[in-house]
């Protein structure tokens, strides 16, 4: 295991149109989280799952934002009708249960045009 | 919630050189501050972290020190080299799981 995968690494999509974005934590860790990164600025926690159960989401996260951890392993973010504000830099992050040693992926860059 | 300030944001420093970064805390419940350093195309690299039973902590050339008090801790880095040269983020844990991160520093080292 050689972290925390993100698939796709960049994402260019029309406004309107729905993406759909996938982690793969690090296989041990139970919590998985998203969040959002915009140029020039730290990220910001978007949501948070304890194996399968989400169990945070943040005020950021609208109803066009969906996510997923159907079997407590990987997770997929969703974005419905893709606005240009949702540019950013997805990142995801994994850690074990007691939740220090947050380990980030590389993230999935998406550019709504 | 909780909320994080980091300083400064660009730090340009000589090679041999030591960087320090600050960062401010607001909730006095947060118990765990890691460090990352960012570089394009490698994503957040956990590079330092500390709890808040702890006061200091070092590895090789980084240290950061955590004054609960007066809820601020910082990074150290000392005889910087050129790799280096990076943006880095400070972050807190309050109460739940998720992170609050600072507005980041870019570091650059000259050689």
């Amino acid at each position: 295991d050689t972290g925390v995968s993100q698939d796709p690494r960049h994402k260019i999509t029309k406004r309107g149109q729905n993406v759909t974005f996938r982690c793969d934590p690090i296989s041990e860790h139970n919590r998985l989280y998203w969040y959002r990164q915009t140029l020039g600025q730290g990220p910001e926690f978007l949501t948070y799952f304890q194996n399968e159960a989400q169990l945070e989401k943040s005020r950021l996260l609208s109803d066009r934002f969906s996510a997923e951890r159907p079997k407590g392993s990987f997770s997929t973010l969703e974005i419905q009708r893709t606005e240009q504000g949702d540019s950013a830099m997805y990142l995801c992050a994994s850690s074990p249960d007691r939740g220090f040693g947050y380990t980030f992926g590389s993230g999935t860059r998406l550019t709504v045009v | 919630g909780e909320n994080v300030e980091q300083h400064p944001s660009t730090l340009s420093v000589q090679e041999g050189d030591s960087a320090v970064i600050k960062c401010t805390y607001s909730d006095s419940a947060s118990n765990y501050f890691p460090w990352y350093k960012q570089e394009l195309g490698k994503g957040s690299q956990l590079i330092i972290d500390i709890r808040s039973n702890v006061g200091e902590k070092k590895d090789q050339r980084i240290a950061v020190t955590l004054n609960k008090t007066a809820k601020h801790f910082s990074l150290h880095i000392t005889e910087t080299q050129p790799e280096d040269s990076a943006v880095y983020f400070c972050a807190a844990r309050a109460a739940g799981n998720k992170l609050t991160f600072g507005g980041g520093t870019r570091v650059l080292v000259k050689p």
